[in-house]
């Protein structure tokens, strides 16, 4: 089975602090996501990679910014949290043809204050 | 642009069958999937069509209509247990997938 882990399922973040949400998964996936949903809304991807050092913008990148050094982790990093990047982020992974669709992680409800 | 749209909420009685209907428009098209997300929980994968026609799985189907861009998932003999919200979304071009905002089913005994 596919396992996606997060860094932490629960947040509480004070304004202008930096954040990092990290992102592991064990099934050699070339592709990672990380996105917020937030309720009414669909997943909105903030950014996506398909490789090691790669990095691709999604539809929300404002305000974040994510690395990829290894293969099997990719952190998101929020670099000066403001109270509306309060939101459930889930990281999920992918890889082949993708027909199996992503593999989500369990989410990391962040609370900024 | 593109789009997806699904009912936002939708109410069913154990034993029944239910129907979630959903629409895309997605530049270019390369597949469409379902999702089951519990309150609070991560989304996990439930179906996916790339072709036109019916695809079942136990109690679940899920139909695509690539020519009306329209898919629907099935379920079948509701449990309590599919409580939940069902996600769609649409693989575009670019292998991207563009997601509905879910449909909460409600299921009551």
């Amino acid at each position: 089975d596919v396992k996606v882990t997060q860094s932490s399922r629960y947040l509480v973040k004070r304004t202008g602090e930096k954040v990092f949400l990290e992102c592991v998964q064990d099934m050699d996936h070339e592709n990672m996501f990380w996105y917020r949903q937030d309720p009414g809304l669909g997943l909105r991807l903030i950014y996506f990679s398909y490789d090691v050092k790669m990095k691709e913008k999604g539809d929300i990148p404002e305000g974040y910014s994510v690395s990829r050094e290894k293969k099997e982790r990719f952190s998101l990093i929020l670099e000066s949290a403001s109270t509306n990047q309060t939101s459930m982020y889930l990281c999920a992974s992918t890889g082949g043809t993708g027909m199996f669709g992503q593999y989500f992680g369990p989410g990391t409800r962040l609370l900024v204050l | 642009g593109q789009n997806i749209d699904q009912p936002t909420e939708m109410t069913a009685t154990e034993g029944a069958i239910v129907q979630i209907n959903c629409t895309y428009q997605t530049s270019g098209f390369n597949g469409l999937f379902w999702y089951q997300q519990h309150a609070g929980e991560a989304p996990t994968f439930l179906s996916y069509n790339v072709l036109d026609g019916l695809e079942e799985k136990g109690r679940f189907s899920s139909f695509l209509s690539r020519s009306k861009g329209y898919s629907y998932l099935l379920l079948k003999e509701l449990q309590m247990k599919d409580s939940a919200s069902y996600l769609c979304a649409a693989r575009d071009s670019n292998y991207q997938l563009i997601w509905g905002a879910g449909t909460k089913l409600i299921i009551k005994p």
